[in-house]
């Protein structure tokens, strides 16, 4: 199994602003996954980040609007830019640990006014 | 694409009641298939997993059946309590495709169990 930890836990930002989100692993996992989850609405892949490698952005999604780091094996960021209401959300990251089961974090709750 | 639909959107029952979950999928094209429960502010937890080669798991009151052919799983509960109170979520894993290890997920069933 793997333990998840996201920070923050929620923010209210501003449009125009930009936020970034912290993903922390308690092992060494090699793919980390980022995923949107609208309001009523089911989740969505952002990007796949691998270590030592540029992210891998699903279709819908770029690196100028969600750039992401991932500068080792249990740390991820996924940073939201120029943020306009639309972009109001919640956060989640994944990974597998060793097994087919995909395991997530708490989530980040963004709310942009 | 894939596409995941769940029915019903939402279910309200008193304690006690056995319930039952659907989920389809349009390509039976998959490596797994996942049921997660999401509860505010504390993520997703995985509840069952089932291979494409399976056709149920069971944990506690729990129990998912999966026929891949059809597209379709479902996610018994026995015995509802008012901690099941969850959003349910049903994912599925291609086997093949650009993003190894994605997940396509439904909108999720709105579980609510009254005393």
């Amino acid at each position: 199994s793997a333990v998840i930890s996201q920070k923050p836990s929620r923010d209210i930002c501003q449009r125009g602003t930009s936020l970034t989100i912290q993903c922390q692993v308690d092992s060494q996992v090699t793919m980390m996954f980022w995923y949107r989850q609208q309001p009523g609405q089911s989740l969505t892949l952002i990007a796949t980040a691998n270590q030592g490698s540029e992210a891998t952005y699903e279709s819908g999604f770029v690196i100028d609007k969600f750039p992401i780091s991932r500068p080792n094996l249990t740390f991820s960021t996924l940073t939201v830019s120029n943020m306009s209401p639309e972009d109001s959300s919640i956060y989640l990251c994944s990974v597998y640990a060793g097994t087919d089961t995909q395991y997530f974090g708490p989530g980040t709750r963004l709310t942009v006014l | 694409k894939q596409e995941v639909t769940q029915i019903p959107a939402a279910l309200s029952v008193p304690e006690g009641e056995n319930l039952v979950l659907n989920c389809s999928f349009t390509d039976s094209a998959i490596y797994n298939l996942q049921w997660f429960r999401q509860d505010p502010g504390k993520g997703l937890t995985s509840l069952l997993l089932i291979q494409s080669s399976q056709r149920e798991q069971t944990s506690g009151r729990l129990n998912a059946s999966l026929d891949k052919s059809s597209g379709r799983s479902t996610l018994y509960i026995a015995a509802s309590q008012p901690g099941d109170s969850a959003t349910y979520l049903c994912a599925v894993r291609p086997d093949r495709g650009s993003t190894l290890g994605r997940l396509y997920f439904g909108r999720g069933t709105q579980l609510t169990v009254w005393p």
